[in-house]
């Protein structure tokens, strides 16, 4: 079953924008992590938050976590075209640690140059 | 470093057929996993090693074996194709023994089944 479902779906934005992508998950987990898959390539990691952090910054990326509501966003700043793909947030619920990552269904994310 | 490397890139295959999908790694990882992926189902488990003779299964692993012989070399095998196993096939490897050890994907095959 899937953990993770992103909201929304799609989402298209003129390049410069801020994006927000939010991910929600089912059960408590050790760490939240967000991927971007460019199309018909494989999957890049991006970030990971874990269950204790409630904020994470990587470059022009900002991660936020609520383990309360069992929800993440994504938040990439000044878009640039080159950030059109698709994003997915997985979570880890192992007991040894990033083992079995569950993936959300992805959010396909457009820059309009 | 190549890192992840998948072969082949796109397989047709025939119902009741089987093959193979290889996965090599050349960081020295301990873990290795397959993962596939569905339109609007993201991506789901099959199986996943902690090191050379270790497997375990995933989310979906019915109609895949797998098995790792050395810890370069992760294979997952179709013993019978279906048309529901048509799918986009990816390998995934990374350092044990930490959460935030990242995990590095391959490029992936695309399997259709008809």
């Amino acid at each position: 079953s899937q953990q993770g479902e992103e909201d929304p779906q799609a989402l298209s934005i003129q390049e410069g924008e801020n994006a927000t992508m939010n991910c929600s998950y089912k059960t408590s987990i050790n760490n939240l992590q967000w991927y971007r898959q460019n199309s018909g390539r494989g999957l890049v990691h991006l970030i990971l938050i874990r269950s204790n952090e409630r904020e994470k910054h990587s470059g022009r990326l900002r991660v936020t976590l609520d383990t309360s509501k069992k929800s993440s966003s994504l938040l990439i700043t000044a878009s640039r075209a080159a950030d059109t793909a698709s994003y997915f947030c997985a979570t880890d619920a192992s007991n040894f640690g990033n083992e079995k990552l569950t993936f959300g269904t992805g959010t396909r994310l457009t820059i309009i140059p | 470093n190549a890192g992840v490397t998948q072969t082949p890139k796109f397989q047709v295959l025939k119902t009741g057929q089987s093959m193979t999908l290889q996965c090599a790694q050349d960081m020295n990882h301990e873990y290795m996993s397959w993962y596939r992926q569905d339109p609007g189902m993201g991506l789901r488990l099959i199986h996943y090693s902690v090191g050379a003779g270790i497997t375990d299964q995933g989310e979906v692993p019915n109609g895949y074996n797998v098995s790792r012989s050395t810890t370069e070399d992760f294979p997952l095998r179709l013993l019978s194709a279906a048309p529901s196993q048509t799918s986009v096939y990816f390998c995934a490897s990374k350092r044990s023994g930490g959460e935030q050890e990242t995990q590095y994907f391959g490029p992936g095959t695309r399997l259709l089944v008809l």
